[in-house]
């Protein structure tokens, strides 16, 4: 199937510190989306992004949709550590119906 | 509330017996998903549904069943011919109506091998 590389695979912060993480493919995408997983739940949906450039917040997070279609980045600002988790990218292909394509996850580790 | 129940949380098994997992959803929703997580790794699609009574295999099918007799429910059955059962399943849905694809997922179901 269809591949998407998200980096950074960990991270391991300071509390107050900024995040970035990306996600990136060789397929164009119609829509974004970024997940956060605390262990042993299921993902919560954070932001969704439909338009080629659009920059959308979400409290302290903003995501952008890549102006190729190809890629996406989540940023945190002044990390908490409720931040603390798996985050994960997902895009909707547009010839793949409903299904989404999922990254491996960047998982968060916030220390305080 | 609406939402998406998964059950039980945790499911035991002995090698060789075949096991059900719930999925129920109270959104509306037209599209129902089954994921596969194994630690440290991504989602990885096993079955989806975007209407009743059809369904489409994932990426990795083999060894599951599903059926989907009602708009609410989408059960997985994990048989004895899946080589490596023990995971962590996640359940998901989503509307159709618009064109945005916004999955929701439930809290998982932990299935245990033994």
């Amino acid at each position: 199937g269809q591949q998407l590389n998200q980096s950074p695979q960990s991270m391991f912060i300071q509390e107050g510190e900024d995040v970035s993480m990306n996600c990136t493919s060789s397929s164009i995408f119609n829509t974004w989306l970024w997940y956060k997983q605390d262990p042993g739940e299921g993902p919560v949906l954070l932001i969704a992004l439909y338009k080629a450039g659009e920059l959308t917040s979400n409290g302290r997070l903003t995501a952008q949709f890549g102006i190729t279609r190809k890629d996406s980045f989540l940023n945190i600002s002044a990390s908490i550590p409720s931040d603390v988790g798996i985050y994960f990218c997902a895009g909707q292909l547009r010839t793949s119906g409903s299904r989404l394509t999922f990254g491996e996850g960047t998982q968060l580790t916030v220390n305080p | 509330d609406g939402g998406i129940t998964q059950s039980p949380k945790y499911l035991f098994r002995k090698e060789g017996q075949n096991v059900t997992l719930s999925c129920e959803q109270n959104l509306n929703h037209d599209a129902m998903y089954w994921y596969r997580q194994d630690p440290g790794q991504g989602l990885r699609l096993i079955y989806y549904s975007q209407i009743v009574n059809d369904f489409q295999k994932g990426d990795i099918a083999e060894g599951y069943s599903v059926s989907r007799e009602k708009k609410e429910s989408f059960p997985l059955t994990v048989t004895s011919a899946q080589k490596n059962p023990t995971a962590f399943y996640l359940c998901a849905s989503s509307s159709l109506a618009a064109s945005y694809n916004e999955q929701f997922f439930g809290p998982g179901t932990r299935l245990t091998v033994l």
